[in-house]
């Protein structure tokens, strides 16, 4: 099976920008989660999403968002851009509990 | 709070040396732990998760829910064995990770 995949690998914006990130996960997976890692912060949980419904979602203000399609690729979005929000974004799927991590898109707000 | 602690940033040992990488957890309830690892240039992967028991690449870990650990070990390391590990916990039946801010083993010949 093909592992899952993450477009585009790099971006670079500017402040005040917003960007969308995608993730296709492993075929049959119907469970997709974000992350965050920096260096400062690690890895930090974003967003989990599961037959299109948002499960779970962690501690970052609202200009962060996802969302998932019935096919169960995900997207996720940033609006207004911060300096602050440079880092790999990774996405997951899920199967029986183990989830499967993407390469990342790397984000670098300038 | 949900919290992971992985007091060590680096760890540095000998090939055949034993190996402890420490992880803390505090959470009310029953969590699910799971060890991940990240080889250079390689996708974040899992290593192995409490409830499967099982012995991945000759490393253990015990679920010692008095003292809130759940610590990697491995009785002789192998240069291919350096990496970054990072100490994860979840809810049953939810995939939100909580990771640690992981170590990074290094390990010599």
């Amino acid at each position: 099976k093909a592992g899952v995949t993450q477009t585009p690998r790099y971006l670079i914006k500017t402040r005040g920008q917003q960007v969308t990130l995608s993730c296709s996960p492993i075929s049959g997976h119907r469970s997709v989660s974000w992350y965050q890692q920096t260096p400062g912060q690690g890895l930090q949980f974003l967003f989990e999403y599961f037959s299109e419904t948002q499960r779970n979602k962690g501690n970052f203000p609202g200009r962060f968002s996802g969302r998932q399609f019935s096919n169960s690729r995900s997207e996720m979005n940033v609006s207004t851009l911060e300096l602050g929000d440079s880092a790999l974004y990774l996405c997951a799927s899920s199967y029986l509990g183990e989830q499967f991590f993407g390469p990342g898109t790397r984000l670098t707000v300038l | 709070a949900q919290r992971v602690t992985q007091p060590e940033k680096l760890l540095s040992v000998f090939k055949g040396a034993p190996v402890e990488l420490k992880c803390n957890y505090s959470y009310s309830g029953s969590p699910e732990l799971f060890w991940y690892v990240q080889y250079s240039r390689q996708r974040l992967q899992l290593l192995l998760r409490h409830i499967s028991r099982e012995s991945i690449k000759g490393f253990t870990a015990d679920l010692n829910k008095g003292e809130t650990s759940f610590h990697l070990k491995k009785p002789f390391a192998q240069e291919e064995d350096s990496a970054m590990y990072y100490c994860a916990l979840s809810r049953y039946n939810t995939d939100k990770l909580i990771f640690g801010t992981g170590t990074r083993l290094q390990v010599f010949p």
